[in-house]
């Protein structure tokens, strides 16, 4: 069974930093892209970054540019994101979703929530 | 990147049909067979209902079509079923080699 499970959500103030984390278990992690795709409260889904099998190809939204990374460990069947000068505007569930061949989002975790507020 | 156009809201009786429409541009949903829906129900994870415009995954229901036709990608629900209220996105590839969502739909079952 595929099982991607989010982690390292919370509360932040803005300006600051947080990392978030997703263990990916019961398929190849190493065969695919991979992604993250955040949705605000009571907002749409919004594609945020993702990654290329090896990590050769990297792609961000225009609204994170800069400011966040996207990065994987095969070895380790992982995903993550390093979040750094976090805004109000970043606040949302943040998802980690498989990417097959850049074509569409198959599997998805369940989401962990990022709050930036002082 | 902007977003794909999907409409608000749209709804139905239960057994009826119904078509959502997800309107792009050329460098996405009309250059790429990568066009994908999501149905999302309340606090779930989105899932995966079509890929590559019109592919049905394993475990979801005939009932569930996509089409394109130019830059107008579109999910159809026929027979429709209490079940199948949720919110529906669509989601292309683009020619950036990036990924956009359309809005959203909520679909309600009358």
């Amino acid at each position: 069974e595929v099982q991607l499970v989010e982690s390292g959500g919370g509360l932040v103030k803005p300006g600051g930093s947080l990392r978030l984390s997703c263990a990916a278990s019961g398929f190849t992690f190493s065969s695919y892209s991979m992604s993250w795709v955040r949705q605000a409260p009571g907002k749409g889904l919004e594609w945020v970054s993702s990654i290329t099998t090896n990590g050769a190809y990297i792609y961000y939204a225009d609204s994170v540019k800069g400011r966040f990374t996207i990065s994987r460990d095969n070895a380790k069947n992982s995903l993550f994101l390093q979040m750094n000068s976090l805004r109000a505007e970043d606040t949302a569930v943040y998802y980690c979703a498989s990417l097959p061949l850049d074509r569409y989002f198959d599997f998805w975790g369940q989401g962990t929530l990022v709050t930036v507020s002082s | 990147q902007s977003a794909l156009t999907q409409p608000a809201s749209v709804s139905g009786s239960p057994g009826q049909s119904i078509t959502i429409s997800c309107i792009g541009t050329s460098s996405d949903v009309g250059g790429y067979n990568y066009v994908s829906w999501y149905q999302q129900l309340p606090d779930k994870a989105p899932r995966l209902m079509i890929y590559d415009v019109s592919n049905r995954p394993s475990g979801v229901s005939s009932r569930f079509s996509g089409s394109r036709s130019g830059n107008t990608a579109s999910l159809t629900i026929s027979g429709l079923q209490a079940e199948d209220e949720a919110d529906y996105y669509c989601s292309s590839y683009t020619s950036r080699s990036t990924q956009v969502f359309g809005g959203g739909t909520k679909l309600t079952v009358l």
